[in-house]
């Protein structure tokens, strides 16, 4: 069964220190999905990026830049030069092709709060 | 990307009443579900709302709890009934395209206290 799993609880930085969250996921599908979702205190989700199981290369958005690695089942994401409004809830999720089960799997959730 | 409200956006209820909850989505959707947010915790999928047709819930939900309707492509309610202390919690709408690869957008959510 697919599983995410995102060890930091809680990370707590003072504005303009890079930081990276962690995501380990487990599946048995060789075509899967990967997501990151922030939840910022107002408690709506919004969408940040996807990757799939055939893209390994790197993305960088802005600030955000995403690792995704096979080898060790891992997408991490980092926020680089962070800012107070990146203060959020952030979740990573996978969704899988083989079972076609459409629904994300999330995992626990880091809570990033950046001190300013 | 799709734009999708609820309502309510919150609301304080008493032991063994139901709430019906509403999802709106802004244009034609193939894919609607529903989740369930307990304090603290991440995102539980309750169901996956058929359009037409009944909804197919996850493990540990049931219909007589949690009955959904989608009537169309752009609409959908969860119903939590018969309501207990432990049912309070933020329910999400969710929506996206038919296919693993699509992204899920979600709706503000509904904050439910029971009493």
């Amino acid at each position: 069964a697919q599983k995410v799993t995102q060890a930091q609880t809680e990370i707590s930085v003072v504005e303009k220190e890079d930081v990276t969250l962690d995501c380990v996921y487990e599946t048995r599908d060789t075509t899967y999905y990967l997501f990151w979702y922030k939840q910022p205190p107002s408690g709506e989700l919004v969408f940040l990026i996807r990757r799939n199981s055939f893209d390994e290369q790197n993305e960088i958005s802005g600030r955000y830049s995403w690792n995704f690695q096979k080898s060790t089942s891992s997408f991490n994401f980092t926020i680089t030069a962070s800012q107070v409004v990146d203060s959020a809830v952030y979740f990573c999720a996978l969704s899988e092709k083989r079972t076609g089960r459409r629904a994300l799997t999330f995992g626990s959730g880091t809570r990033l709060q950046v001190q300013p | 990307s799709a734009v999708i409200s609820q309502k309510p956006s919150r609301d304080i209820c008493q032991r063994g009443t139901s709430l019906t909850i509403q999802c709106q989505v802004d244009s034609q959707v193939t894919m609607m579900f529903w989740y369930r947010q307990q304090p603290g915790q991440s995102l539980t999928l309750i169901a996956t709302a058929n359009q037409g047709s009944e909804a197919t819930y996850e493990s540990g939900f049931v219909i007589d709890k949690f009955p959904i309707s989608r009537p169309n492509l752009t609409f959908s309610t969860l119903t939590v009934s018969n309501m207990s202390p432990e049912d309070s919690s933020i329910y999400l709408c969710s929506a996206g395209e038919q296919g693993p690869y699509n992204e899920q957008f979600f709706g503000p959510g509904t904050r439910l206290t029971v009493l």
